[in-house]
């Protein structure tokens, strides 16, 4: 069965930091884009960075370009997001997912993660 | 506010068809840039419902389709049922943002 499984939300002052992971199983992670989506409390869905396959290019909205850093590692299946200099309003549920980049939309999403900055 | 637009409501009698508009401009939706659906029950994770416009994954009914021309899509749902009640957002990628977009979302309501 193919599956993300989250880890690592909580709660967080501003300008402090959190590291969130995602562990694939049931595909061969190697060979997919990966991508972060958050959803703030009652609002819609935000795309918040991808990356490719080997990792060699990454992807970031805007309004965390510089602060939060996605990677991967391949050998343990495992994507993450690395999130510095925390605003209240990065509080949001983050999702994991795996990314059809070859025609721009995700397939298989994680249950997500609630990260809390205040 | 959201690149892409849709109706923030739509509502339906059980069995009836409802459809969701998708609102884009000249530089996701009009770039020939595909649209894709995803469907939010309360309390959980988005699932993908339609992608490249008009496809459906595996297991997704019948009863969802979609549609694209020119800088606007639409998701129709025919034959409503109650477990249908939910959030539906559009996606697609924007040239000029070099990233994904979302629509802000459409809440779905069986009466």
């Amino acid at each position: 069965e193919v599956e993300l499984v989250q880890s690592g939300g909580g709660l967080v002052q501003p300008g402090g930091s959190l590291r969130l992971s995602c562990a694939a199983s049931g595909f061969n992670f190697r060979f997919y884009w990966m991508s972060w989506v958050r959803q703030a409390p009652g609002k819609g869905l935000e795309w918040v960075a991808n990356i490719k396959e080997d990792g060699s290019e990454k992807y970031y909205v805007d309004s965390v370009k510089g602060r939060f850093t996605i990677s991967r590692d391949n050998a343990e299946n495992s994507l993450y997001l690395q999130m510095n200099s925390l605003r209240v309003d990065d509080t949001a549920t983050y999702y994991c997912a795996r990314d059809k980049a070859s025609m721009y939309y995700m397939d298989v999403w994680g249950k997500g993660t609630t990260v809390t900055v205040s | 506010q959201s690149v892409l637009t849709q109706p923030p409501s739509v509502s339906g009698a059980p069995g009836q068809r409802v459809t969701i508009s998708c609102t884009g401009t000249s530089s996701n939706i009009g770039a020939d840039y595909d649209v894709h659906w995803y469907e939010q029950l309360p309390g959980t994770a988005p699932k993908l419902l339609i992608y490249g416009n008009t496809n459906r994954p595996s297991g997704v009914p019948d009863r969802f389709s979609g549609s694209k021309s020119g800088t606007s899509a639409s998701l129709a749902i025919t034959g409503l049922q109650a477990e249908d009640e939910g959030d539906y957002y559009c996606q697609s990628y924007d040239s000029s943002l070099n990233g994904y977009v979302f629509g802000p979302g459409t809440k779905v309501t069986v009466l």
